[in-house]
């Protein structure tokens, strides 16, 4: 299968900190990644699309200086949260783009880490 | 613009009755659609896609496009298929609009 991991699971910080979020491709290349926000009973919302060796593109309204992404390898891309404040603390998750080959057709496919949570006090 | 519309935040049906997950978008193109699933603790993983045409766990979807909609169907709701389900549409780019989600609650 494809698995997609990320760590921590749950972060809890001091305001004013910095936070980093690992998103790894564990059995599979990606060149490209993407992190997503999810507020309590709410959807999730694109926040950047992470890409090896190249910056990453944020949606709008997205921070870049705020949330920093960088995608460093074809199995790693990180986002750190800077100087992190209580209207952050959030559920990230990443997912991870996989090109699949099937019934002579191909096509990709987003496998998702199982998120983490983060809190800001 | 792309949207994704879930106009039902939670659902519940009786185990065995039919089950119908409501989607709706708002695309200028040709659209991919998808159906999400994250069951209790677990990770959001993928049910199916218009374009495979597949059946799985016994859920289908036919994507409208007169209607622009993509509703999920299963004709015998089981326990296990309590879970939230994502409806998601993916345009021109490779990024993935998410509907908000129903939650799907089978009673025994």
């Amino acid at each position: 299968g494809a698995v997609v991991s990320q760590h921590p699971s749950r972060v809890i910080c001091k305001s004013g900190t910095s936070v980093k979020i690992e998103c790894r491709s564990l059995d599979f290349q990606a060149t490209t990644m993407f992190w997503y926000r999810q507020f309590p009973k709410q959807s999730l919302m694109l926040m950047a699309t992470s890409n090896e060796g190249s910056k990453a593109t944020y949606e709008q309204g997205v921070e870049k200086d705020k949330f920093l992404i960088n995608h460093a390898s074809l199995t790693l891309s990180t986002l750190t949260v800077t100087s992190a404040h209580p209207e952050d603390s959030s559920f990230y998750i990443c997912s991870a783009r996989r090109d699949t080959f099937r019934d002579r057709s191909s096509y990709n496919e987003q496998f998702f880490g199982p998120g983490t949570r983060l809190t800001v006090l | 613009a792309q949207r994704v519309t879930q106009p039902e935040k939670l659902l519940s049906v009786f185990k065995g009755a039919p089950v119908e997950l409501k989607c709706n978008y708002s695309y200028s193109g040709s659209p991919e659609l998808f159906w999400y699933v994250q069951y209790s603790r677990q990770r959001l993983q993928l049910l199916l896609r218009h374009i495979s045409r597949e059946s799985i766990k016994g859920f289908t979807a036919d994507l409208n496009k007169g209607e622009t909609s993509f509703h999920l169907k299963k004709p015998f709701a089981q326990e296990e298929d309590s879970a939230m389900y994502y409806c998601a549409l993916q345009g021109g780019s490779e990024k993935l609009v998410f509907g908000k989600g129903t939650k799907l609650t089978v009673n025994p």
